[in-house]
């Protein structure tokens, strides 16, 4: 199986702030990562796909890179709605596996 | 869209029962991937397996032994199973569609909780 290791697990930050978070795959998976972002009590909701690709709706804000085992997520302005925890995935191989997750908190 | 329904609350050693109602289009068509992925309380995702359109299935290893998951078209659904149950299997259970094989997942279902307990 894939391991799919996020970093850090949690971090504070302000509203307006840029926030980077960091995702590495065990072994390459070219580009087949999506990052989710998931609020208490709702299912997750997709926000890149093909590493980079932003999904329909989402706000340009956020924005993902990487390719092969080293992956980004990064918000440009931290908005009040987007305190959540955010997960990765990769769908290069089965099985599916996520990320263990980072919680973006409120300074 | 996607709605899991299923007991909230089963007997260990019993099996876990839950099925995905698919609207907006047929279970059928596309190419879809039908996944199923579960969240124990306060911890992270884990995906138990998938079922094509065709029947195909494919499962987490870690699960293989005990998962079971079928289709009815024409109740444009798709269903899990899981059997022996322990309280290690209380989680949140979402259903969750991929637009292919190595696709991310675009839509989830709301998701579901189901105890194991007596």
């Amino acid at each position: 199986d894939i391991q799919m290791t996020q970093s850090p697990s949690s971090l504070s930050a302000s509203v307006g702030d840029r926030v980077t978070l960091t995702c590495r795959a065990s072994q390459g998976i070219r580009n087949d990562l999506g990052w989710y972002q998931q609020k208490p009590g709702k299912a997750p909701k997709r926000l890149i796909y093909a590493a980079s690709s932003l999904q329909s709706g989402v706000p340009s804000r956020f924005s993902g890179s990487g390719s092969g085992t080293e992956f980004t997520l990064t918000i440009s302005s931290l908005q009040p709605e987007d305190f959540a925890t955010y997960y990765c995935l990769q769908y290069h191989s089965y099985p599916l596996t996520f990320g263990g997750g980072t919680k973006v908190e409120i300074k | 869209q996607l709605q899991e329904s299923g007991p909230g609350l089963v007997k260990p050693s019993q099996t876990l029962s839950l099925t995905c109602t698919v609207s907006g289009g047929s279970i059928r068509s596309g190419g879809y991937y039908w996944s199923w992925i579960r969240q124990h309380p306060g911890k992270g995702l884990e995906w138990i397996g998938y079922i094509y359109y065709t029947g195909i299935t494919d499962y987490n290893p870690s699960l293989k032994s005990r998962v079971t998951m079928s289709l009815d078209t024409s109740k444009n659904q798709f269903s899990l199973k899981l059997s022996s149950v322990t309280a290690a299997d209380t989680a949140v259970y979402y259903c969750a569609r991929s637009p292919g094989y190595r696709h991310a997942i675009d839509i989830w279902g709301q998701g579901t909780m189901v105890t194991v307990s007596s």
